[in-house]
């Protein structure tokens, strides 16, 4: 079973950076195939998209976010990183990480529990 | 980047009814489209995959269809664990979420 929990501070200023932490277990980034995904929800308000890093270390980001956004991986620790610089109270959001599967259909089948960020001074 | 028109984005409905929802890709996305069912606090969960094949678990009251440009999700009898909010997600090029559609107990 494939489990996710993200990490990270709940509450940030605006204008800083905004690091958050997924862990997960069952599976591995060193399989061919894998990958994770950040994905944000504003209260409210819809899904978003922001970032994706396959087993082989290749990188996807939103358009509209992809100067701000970089996700790395830590195989060794099955982490992944997301860190959004220049936060700002819009960004106040649930992310959540999730699982893409490393065989067709490629859906997010697994999703960590969420954390909310609220971005304000 | 590819965007996603998704109607209405919510709806009042009975028990029993028929609920159709529908998703627009701005370009041709093949069948590459999932739609997902989303309950306050919780993260989503898949309920169809390839537009129109039905994720292992889920009643098959949910079906889903179309290709190209124009995708629907039905629930041919809505039941009350069924009133959540619905998202349709293209992974044709990159991943983009529809706008959502809140289903609603009338």
């Amino acid at each position: 079973q494939i489990t996710l929990k993200e990490s990270g501070p709940t509450l940030v200023k605006p204008t800083q950076t905004l690091t958050l932490t997924c862990t997960f277990s069952g599976l591995s980034l060193s399989t061919r195939g894998v990958g994770v995904a950040w994905i944000r929800q504003p209260p409210g308000k819809a899904l978003e998209w922001l970032a994706l890093i396959y087993w082989d270390d290749d990188k996807r980001y939103s358009p509209s976010l992809k100067n701000r956004l970089t996700i790395t991986k830590d195989t060794s620790r099955n982490q992944v990183v997301l860190t959004m610089t220049n936060m700002d109270p819009v960004d106040t959001a649930t992310y959540y990480c999730a699982h893409r599967r490393e065989v067709r259909p490629y859906y997010f089948d697994f999703w960590g529990q969420g954390t909310l960020v609220t971005v304000s001074s | 980047a590819i965007q996603m028109t998704q109607s209405p984005s919510s709806l009042s409905a009975s028990v029993g009814d028929r609920v159709t929802i529908t998703c627009r890709a701005s370009q041709g996305i093949r069948n590459d489209l999932g739609w997902y069912q989303q309950k306050p606090g919780k993260a989503p969960k898949v309920l169809i995959y390839f537009a129109s094949s039905l994720q292992s678990g889920v009643p098959s009251r949910f079906s889903g269809s179309g290709s190209g440009t124009d995708f629907t999700l039905t629930i041919s009898s809505l039941q009350p664990e069924d009133f959540a909010t619905y998202y349709c997600l293209q992974d044709y090029n990159l991943w983009t979420f529809g706008q959502g559609t809140k289903v609603e107990i009338k």
